[in-house]
């Protein structure tokens, strides 16, 4: 069955900093992949996705991810955090082809001043 | 544009009582999907409507919830008799279609408390 690890409950970086949050799934097929970010009385909001095609995918308020097949990952990254960012990041498996999606259980991120 | 709209965004009931969650999806999007968010867990789908047709409802627990989408536009979620344990954030999200490349917009979310 399709599924979606995010090994990190909760990170805290500082302001400035770079971050990476991890996420690793099992799919059988090409996958379609999602970040979204949840902040707090919020819906969830679409960082960027991935289909098929270049490896690395630019999205929304300066965050990057890279699909890496050869690791069943898909990472997300942002060169410098600002205090903004603080919020809980899902990553996210399209199962089927058809618009089903099996979420991770989620990063919280803190951000230090 | 407006995003999915949700009402109530909170709602406290004591168990064994009814509850209605309400979703407008964004104009003109066919699917409409009801997930449910656990403390500190991503969502799970529940069910997932393609205009008034509930296409998949595998994980929707049907002794006690029920759902519909008249008209295939604005849907409601019910849970009848609330217990304990379906204290959660009811997620509803659209999308133009249903293809995996059809990006899914969510809702704020209605938090249940069941007392």
């Amino acid at each position: 069955a399709q599924s979606v690890t995010q090994p990190d409950i909760h990170i805290t970086v500082s302001e400035g900093a770079s971050l990476e949050l991890r996420c690793n799934y099992s799919y059988g097929a090409t996958p379609y992949l999602f970040w979204y970010v949840q902040s707090p009385g919020q819906g969830l909001q679409l960082l960027l996705k991935y289909f098929s095609g270049d490896t690395l995918v630019q999205g929304i308020k300066g965050f990057e991810a890279e699909f890496k097949r050869s690791q069943s990952s898909f990472n997300l990254r942002k060169p410098s955090v600002h205090w903004s960012d603080a919020a809980e990041y899902f990553c996210a498996v399209g199962e089927g082809g058809y618009n089903k999606l099996i979420f991770g259980a989620g990063t919280r991120l803190a951000v230090h001043p | 544009e407006a995003g999915v709209v949700q009402s109530p965004r909170y709602k406290i009931i004591e168990k064994k009582q009814p509850v209605a969650f309400w979703c407008n999806p964004i104009s003109g999007h066919n699917t409409l999907y009801w997930y449910l968010q656990n403390l500190g867990q991503g969502p799970e789908l529940l069910i997932r409507y393609e205009n008034e047709e509930a296409v998949d409802d595998s994980q929707l627990p049907k002794d006690r919830f029920s759902a519909e989408r008249l008209k295939g536009v604005d849907s409601t979620l019910k849970i009848q008799p609330a217990e304990l344990g379906d204290s959660a954030v009811y997620l509803c999200a659209s999308s133009l279609g249903r293809r995996g490349t059809d990006t899914q917009y969510f809702g704020p979310g209605t938090r249940l408390t069941v007392l």
